[in-house]
């Protein structure tokens, strides 16, 4: 079956660390990718997307993604997290030949400043 | 501004009360869905639509009702409601109904509560 997984359920950093956050999902066809975060109380929002060519994505605040085929990843970065990057973050995919976005279970982040 | 509205967005109701929330974009979209987002379980879908009068189940769709007479309206309905529907809902939309990366818009969110 189609799936997605986020192993981080929850992660604190201080400020200034650098995060990553997994992002794996089942499948070894077409795929297009997905992060989206939702900050306390907020809807979620795009942060980036992946649906070809270079596999190094740049978002907005400061994050990327890199997409490793071989891997079925899809993992999101920072150099330096901010006070302000507390928040859930969804990983999502679009699998080929399906309309359907499937979610990841979240990976809640809380900096500490 | 592009946006997805949603109303109420908080609601407490009582068990078998029946409920609509209803959910309104104005981009133009085909492709509406709602979900519900409840903790360690991400966000489930529940029904989708890829145009209108076309609809169809998602991941969750026990309980639940949806309707789309309009582009632009996609309203949830919870016909005898129990306490196993507490959570929050959110509808979405986007363009197209390919892969090719179409952005997804979330509205605000409805947080209900069935008591």
């Amino acid at each position: 079956a189609q799936s997605v997984s986020q192993h981080n359920h929850h992660v604190i950093l201080s400020e200034a660390a650098s995060l990553e956050l997994g992002c794996n999902y089942s499948y070894g066809g077409t795929v297009n990718l997905f992060w989206y975060v939702q900050y306390p109380g907020q809807h979620l929002q795009l942060l980036l997307k992946y649906f070809s060519g270079d596999p190094l994505v740049k978002g907005i605040k400061g994050f990327e993604a890199e997409f490793i085929k071989s891997k079925f990843s899809f993992n999101l970065r920072k150099p330096s997290v901010q006070w302000s990057d507390t928040a859930e973050y969804f990983c999502a995919v679009i699998f080929s030949g399906t309309y359907k976005y499937i979610f990841g279970t979240g990976t809640r982040l809380k900096v500490l400043a | 501004e592009a946006q997805v509205t949603q109303n109420p967005r908080y609601l407490i109701t009582v068990t078998g009360k029946k409920l609509t929330v209803t959910c309104s974009q104005n981009m133009n979209h085909e492709y509406m869905s709602w979900y519900r987002q409840d903790p360690g379980l991400g966000l489930r879908q529940i029904y989708y639509s890829m145009n209108v009068e076309v609809t169809d189940k998602g991941d969750v769709p026990e309980g639940y009702k949806v309707s789309r007479k309009e582009k632009r309206n996609f309203p949830l309905i919870l016909e005898s409601p129990s306490p196993n529907q507490t959570s929050l809902y959110f509808c979405a939309s986007r363009s197209g109904q390919g892969t090719r990366g179409d952005t997804q818009y979330f509205g605000p969110g409805t947080r209900l509560t069935v008591l």
